[in-house]
């Protein structure tokens, strides 16, 4: 198993910028997940892909938008960054055969900060 | 809106001590699944529970499903200070594709 791997690991970006984000899905895994999580907060959903489609998304604003690659590999984009959108951005993958979802496997995550 | 609630917040023990975490939802999960988190890392899943009243044991680790899959429980038997983290519930929704909403987490400190 390879994992999921995410880059960068740390970022600083300035307000009003877009900022990508990258995920390489756990091999055999079909779906992933994207999360916020703000320092001593549990992750927040933001969306998740499944077959490169969206099929789920939280309370995130449009500007949140994201794609899955056909090798399962996925972005996070984020437009008109705010500094409220500094936060640990977590990707995760599942394989989901329809019906139960068994557990993610996280990435180390990108650390964002916003200035 | 889905919501899961932790309790406690925050769990400082002494080596030895037992100790159990709550998750509360007035809704209800398809698979209710329990990670633990270290600084700077992503959360690692520790077990998923799908069957209403399940129990699952994963060493000194008890994990129980409500019945009626709305809450569950992690007990801890004999805290060691390897087990200081945070742990985090995370509630997969029981509608199409599997929205997954997670806790505030509960901090655990165990002293030596």
């Amino acid at each position: 198993e390879t994992g999921v791997t995410q880059s960068p690991t740390h970022l600083i970006k300035t307000r009003g910028q877009q900022v990508t984000l990258r995920c390489s899905s756990q091999s055999g895994h079909n779906t992933v997940s994207w999360y916020q999580q703000a320092l001593g907060q549990g992750p927040q959903f933001i969306f998740q892909y499944y077959r490169e489609e969206e099929n789920g998304r939280g309370n995130f604003p449009p500007r949140f938008s994201g794609l899955q690659f056909p090798n399962y590999s996925s972005e996070l984009n984020v437009n008109a960054l705010e500094l409220d959108d500094s936060a640990l951005y977590l990707c995760a993958s599942s394989s989901w055969t329809g019906r139960i979802n068994y557990g993610y496997t996280f990435g180390s995550g990108t650390r964002l900060t916003v200035v | 809106t889905q919501l899961l609630e932790q309790s406690p917040q925050f769990l400082s023990i002494q080596e030895g001590e037992n100790l159990t975490v709550y998750c509360n939802s007035s809704s209800v999960f398809s698979s209710l699944q329990w990670y633990r988190q270290e600084p700077g890392e992503g959360p690692v899943l520790l077990v998923t529970v799908v069957t209403g009243g399940e129990v699952k044991k994963l060493k000194r680790l008890t994990f129980q499903f409500g019945d009626a899959r709305k809450d569950s429980s992690l007990h801890i038997t004999a805290a060691q200070p390897g087990d200081t983290g945070l742990y985090l519930c995370a509630g997969v929704g029981n509608t199409g594709g599997f929205k997954t909403i997670f806790g505030a987490g509960t901090r655990l400190f165990v002293k030596a």
